[in-house]
């Protein structure tokens, strides 16, 4: 079955203490994201990947490292968390070319920072 | 600035109505543009998608109606059922390019009986 999985589903941590929270995908796409979603701010991106390597910020990418060192995995690392990165955080792939706004998406990684 | 906007924030429909979310952008560059449905605990999934070559995409009870002049798209979904409830998701991309996807803000679909 094509799937994004992430890990942890659930972190509760405290500030300062850093995390990282797993992604991984099936479907042998070159480009990953990351998004964190919020009430009322709808998903915003964090980073991103067109391949292995190959990073770069999104829209919110302070207090986030993210490293892809093989195709299939993008890890999102939370060096020194703050309660302001409490949130639902997902990861995605998608295909290269025409079907590139075809965008799988992780179950999601609701984590409080407390 | 926000590249796609999106509205209403969240929206009630009796059963068997006709849900309208709309969506408007300001870039000329974007080709793609798929709605993603959200359900409570998971992650959003695609839903339809258009290109602006077409002015309506139907698959079921789902309409995308596109508007290229008016640089605005729209979904409908016609005789809405609860299990249509979800957040629904306008997004924009660049074409088949490497260029990341612009997400709207999100609508709150709640279908009453």
């Amino acid at each position: 079955e094509a799937q994004v999985t992430q890990n942890p589903r659930y972190l509760i941590t405290v500030t300062g203490k850093k995390l990282t929270v797993t992604c991984s995908q099936n479907m042998n796409h070159e480009y990953m994201s990351w998004y964190r979603q919020d009430p009322g701010l709808g998903l915003r991106q964090i980073y991103y990947s067109m391949n292995v390597e190959v990073t770069d910020k999104g829209d919110v990418p302070e207090g986030y490292k993210v490293s892809r060192k093989e195709k299939r995995n993008f890890p999102l690392i939370l060096e020194s968390p703050s309660p302001n990165q409490t949130s639902l955080y997902f990861c995605a792939s998608r295909p290269q070319g025409i079907r590139n706004y075809e965008q799988y998406f992780g179950p999601g990684t609701r984590l409080t920072v407390t | 600035q926000q590249q796609v906007k999106q509205s209403p924030q969240s929206l009630i429909v009796q059963k068997g109505g006709i849900s309208i979310i709309n969506c408007a952008y300001e870039n000329t560059a974007f080709d793609y543009f798929p709605w993603y449905q959200q359900f409570p605990g998971k992650g959003p999934a695609l839903l339809i998608a258009i290109r602006p070559d077409v002015s309506e995409k139907k698959e079921g009870r789902f309409t995308i109606s596109f508007n290229k002049s008016a640089k605005q798209f729209s979904l409908h979904i016609m005789d809405s059922q609860p299990g249509d409830s979800a957040t629904y998701f306008c997004a924009a991309s660049e074409g088949p390019g490497n260029t990341p996807l612009v997400f709207g803000k999100g609508t709150r679909l709640s279908v009453i009986a």
